[in-house]
Formats: structure tokens, C-alpha cells, sequence
């Protein structure tokens, strides 16, 4: 089956940082890559995803480029906010029936 | 449209008893999936159901089990229940089997003592 990893599982910046979170997946057939954010005792939210016919997509602060040779899929955030403090997890599937295999999260902390 | 709702929110058991858990889905949307998530483990998935047919399975014994209704409303529930049992249970809404837009709701966390 798909394996997803994700690191680094804790990443430390400065506001005002860019922030990278990397993603690797085996299964070539895998052609959706969503990302989801969860706050402290809050459920997991989608912020952006990719499909495999797109390298780059970008929604203000955030982007997600994906690498289909590589088999990995970044998430970049820039200019670092204090509540974009939160677990980032990124995910991919297959499509159609296939359910998300997800990636064991990075703990992203922005200090002030 | 009102988001995934899941109930209870929080849960407290003790070993060997069962527990049910419950999802009801975004309006329209007909495929529920369950998830664990634990600290060491991350979010791994238990189960999909969609059209009250269960259509995917993770790797979990078959003290977890669960069902979908006709109104895509879904239940889980756990048998003999043990220690690491302990974690929230996220179910997802989507509007189609399996992948794609995937909503979240907030989670039961169960406890087991």
C-alpha cells in the first residue's frame, strides 16, 4: 500500500520565517495530495491541496508544489504568523475509491 | 451547511467494556471514514463507509467495527475495550467514495481507564 513520510516532525521558526514542510510518497499512482492543518484540540482542517497535473498552487501565504518523479510534494508558508502555530499533515491518494494515506504530522511553532 | 458533527465529545471507559461512537456527515455527503489519532501513531485510518456498505478497511482487529445508516449518518463502535484504545476518534465526510474533499469533525476523545 502507500506510504507517506513527513518531516521533520517539529520545526521551529521566527515570525516572518518561511516555514518547509516535506512529504514523500511510493505509490505512482497516487494523484491527490491534500495538506490539513489542526490546531490544539481542534479537528483537522484542509488548507490546500494539489492534484498530479499541477506542479505548483499557491492561496495567499501558502503553496504546495509536488514533484511526480521525485515521488515529494513540499508545503511552503512565508512570512510566519504565531497562528500558524499547529500540526500540518499531508496526505495522498489515488483517487477514485482510495482513501488518504497521512503522513504522522509536523508540529509547526512560530514564535513571536 | 452545518459541519461534521460527532457525539459524545468526550468519553471515559474502562477496560473490557464496549463503546459507540457516532458521525453525522455534512448535508449530501454520502461517505464517512473513521480515524484514530494518537500521539505515536498519527491519524490512521480505520474504516470507510458509503452507501451503508462498509468500502474500505485499515489494519485494525475486528474489535472495531461500524455501520452507516440510510441517512449517511455512521457509528463505530469498540468491543473489550484495552488501555491503548485511549485516543480521539476523527470521523471525515466527503461527498463521493474514498478520496477527495474530506471534512473533518471535532473528534470523540475516549479514555480508557
Amino acid at each position: 500500500g502507500e506510504n507517506v513520510e513527513q518531516h521533520p516532525s517539529t520545526l521551529s521558526v521566527q515570525e516572518g520565517d518561511s516555514a518547509v514542510i516535506k512529504c514523500t510518497y511510493s505509490d505512482s499512482a497516487s494523484n491527490y495530495f491534500p495538506w490539513y492543518k489542526q490546531e490544539l484540540g481542534k479537528r483537522p482542517q484542509l488548507i490546500i491541496d494539489i492534484r498530479s497535473n499541477v506542479g505548483e498552487k499557491k492561496d495567499q501565504r501558502i503553496a504546495v508544489t509536488l514533484n511526480k518523479t521525485a515521488k515529494h510534494f513540499s508545503l511552503h508558508i512565508t512570512e510566519t504568523q504565531p497562528e500558524d502555530s499547529a500540526v500540518y499533515f499531508c496526505a495522498a491518494s489515488k483517487g477514485g475509491s482510495y482513501i488518504p494515506t497521512f503522513g504522522r504530522g509536523t508540529s509547526l511553532i512560530v514564535h513571536p | 451547511k452545518a459541519g461534521v458533527t460527532q457525539t459524545p465529545r468526550y468519553l471515559i471507559k474502562t477496560r473490557g467494556q464496549q463503546v459507540t461512537l457516532s458521525c453525522s456527515p455534512i448535508s449530501g455527503h454520502r461517505s464517512v471514514s473513521w480515524y484514530q489519532q494518537t500521539p505515536g501513531q498519527g491519524l490512521q485510518f480505520l474504516f470507510e463507509y458509503f452507501s451503508e456498505t462498509q468500502r474500505n478497511k485499515g489494519n485494525f482487529p475486528g474489535r472495531f467495527s461500524g455501520r452507516q445508516f440510510s441517512n449517511s449518518r455512521s457509528e463505530m463502535n469498540v468491543s473489550t475495550l484495552e488501555l491503548g484504545d485511549s485516543a480521539l476518534y476523527l470521523c471525515a465526510s466527503s461527498r463521493g467514495q474514498g478520496a477527495g474533499l474530506q471534512f473533518f469533525g471535532p473528534g470523540t476523545r475516549l479514555t480508557v481507564l
